[in-house]
């Protein structure tokens, strides 16, 4: 067990549709990633929190969005959603962004039909 | 280079067989440098994080070795097992924040 808590496991929903994918950090952690791994694809970066702001963003799409709220668990955002919209959701947390090994959640897999 | 690329692909190797695989990344603004197992139906596992040139970290059979100023690492497993079966990712941070990650190299023991 890795300390970091996604919900929900699987999600399953219709285009078009908003969905909230949910993070939970290691106790102790403040910086928060998001990560997407679509088939056959590896971790594609979306976006990186710490203690509540915004400090990186990677190819993330428009439609999607998210935050870290004061108790530092983090939401990602999903509007809109296409078929290839679906993938393995990760979030992942550390003590210190980018020198300290980060904590991979169990994922969230979003199938969109 | 300009992002985090590893080689090979794939690999597929005999138990008891030593093998390495290399991570090539941007060797100009470096902080550190990530390796991670990765287990089908799992999540990714750290295995090390390197920061210094030169850096040599071991565990257990599987050692990575550091190189900033020429922008590699190089991951190697002693006697391979097939327990050791999994993708093997290596992941640096650009700008301090962005923890960016190779494709990874997947590995395949067979008894």
């Amino acid at each position: 067990d890795s300390g970091v808590t996604q919900t929900p496991k699987h999600l399953i929903t219709a285009t078009g549709q908003r969905v909230t994918l949910r993070c939970s950090p290691r106790s102790g952690d403040l910086s928060v990633y998001w990560y997407q791994q679509s088939l056959d694809q590896g971790l594609q970066f979306l976006i990186q929190y710490y203690n509540g702001e915004e400090r990186a963003k990677g190819n993330i799409l428009e439609r999607f969005s998210a935050q870290q709220f004061p108790d530092l668990h983090s939401e990602l955002n999903l509007s809109s959603l296409e078929l290839g919209d679906s993938a393995l959701y990760f979030c992942a947390s550390s003590v210190d962004p980018g020198t300290t090994e980060a904590f991979f959640g169990q994922g969230t897999r979003l199938t969109v039909v | 280079i300009l992002n985090v690329e590893q080689s090979p692909q794939s690999l597929h190797v005999q138990e008891g067989d030593s093998t390495n695989f290399t991570c090539s990344f941007p060797s100009s603004n470096f902080y550190a440098l990530h390796w991670y197992r990765w287990e089908t139906a799992k999540s990714p596992e750290a295995l090390f994080v390197m920061t210094l040139n030169g850096d040599e970290k071991k565990k257990g059979r599987i050692s990575a070795t550091l190189n900033t100023k020429e922008g590699y690492s190089y991951l190697y497993i002693k006697g391979s097992q097939p327990e050791d079966s999994a993708t093997y990712l290596c992941a640096s941070p650009r700008g301090y924040n962005k923890l960016i990650f190779g494709a990874g190299t997947r590995l395949a023991v067979h008894p």
